[in-house]
């Protein structure tokens, strides 16, 4: 079954600090890949994709994202938090092709949260 | 250029009874995605809506139904309401050039939050 998996329900690190946020995928063929982020009262905002090619991809906010198909892993990544970034972080996958699937499967969330 | 914008920002039901929420899409968007998020939860797909047509639907059931107008605006309609109803109700919307692609970024609104009581 397809299904997306991210293994940190809850994060904490400090202001200044790096980041890694896991997730795993099981899916047929590699799908197109997506990190989105939310935060209290606002929708759900884009923050990096992969469809194919490079499989380190930049985002916004200064996010990056490395795809490694060997792992089935598409694994967010910031070299230095700030404190706005405190949000639930979302991975979700497509199907590569059209048709009747073209809906975003959605991991769990991995809620983050900022020391000062 | 107006983001997504849904209405109400929260409502509260009872069980049994119906509700709809509504959904302005982009300017210039003619797709409208429907998820729910339960507290906790990463979002489902309920149904999408292309050019007015539903365009694929997840795992929900026929109490669960849609609309999408001539202006691409969309309505959620959910009819007989169970307590685990209650939900973030999110809508998203994309320009979709053929109705068959799987990759047109999606914008979010900011979600409906429904009790159901």
């Amino acid at each position: 079954a397809q299904s997306v998996t991210q293994p940190d329900i809850h994060i904490t690190v400090s202001e200044g600090a790096s980041l890694e946020l896991r997730c795993n995928y099981s899916y047929g063929a590699t799908p197109y890949l997506f990190w989105y982020v939310q935060s209290p009262g606002q929708g759900l905002q884009l923050l990096l994709k992969y469809f194919s090619g490079d499989t380190l991809v930049q985002g916004i906010k200064g996010f990056e994202a490395e795809f490694k198909r060997s792992q089935s892993s598409f694994n967010l990544r910031k070299p230095s938090v700030h404190w706005s970034d405190a949000a639930e972080y979302f991975c979700a996958v497509s199907p590569p092709f059209g048709g009747n699937n073209r809906k975003l499967i959605w991991g769990l969330g991995t809620s983050l949260a900022v020391n000062p | 250029e107006t983001g997504v914008t849904q209405s109400p920002t929260h409502l509260i039901k009872t069980r049994g009874q119906q509700v709809t929420l509504r959904c302005s899409s982009q300017s210039g968007h003619n797709t409208v995605s429907w998820y729910q998020q339960a507290l906790g939860q990463g979002p489902q797909f309920i149904f999408q809506y292309y050019r007015e047509e539903e365009n694929g639907r997840g795992n929900f059931p026929p109490r669960f139904s849609g609309l999408q107008f001539p202006n691409y605006s969309s309505e959620l309609n959910v009819n007989a309401l169970e307590l685990d109803d209650s939900a973030l109700y999110l809508c998203a919307s994309s320009f979709d050039s053929s109705g068959t692609s799987g990759y047109n970024e999606q914008f979010f609104g900011p979600g409906t939050r429904l009790t159901v009581l």
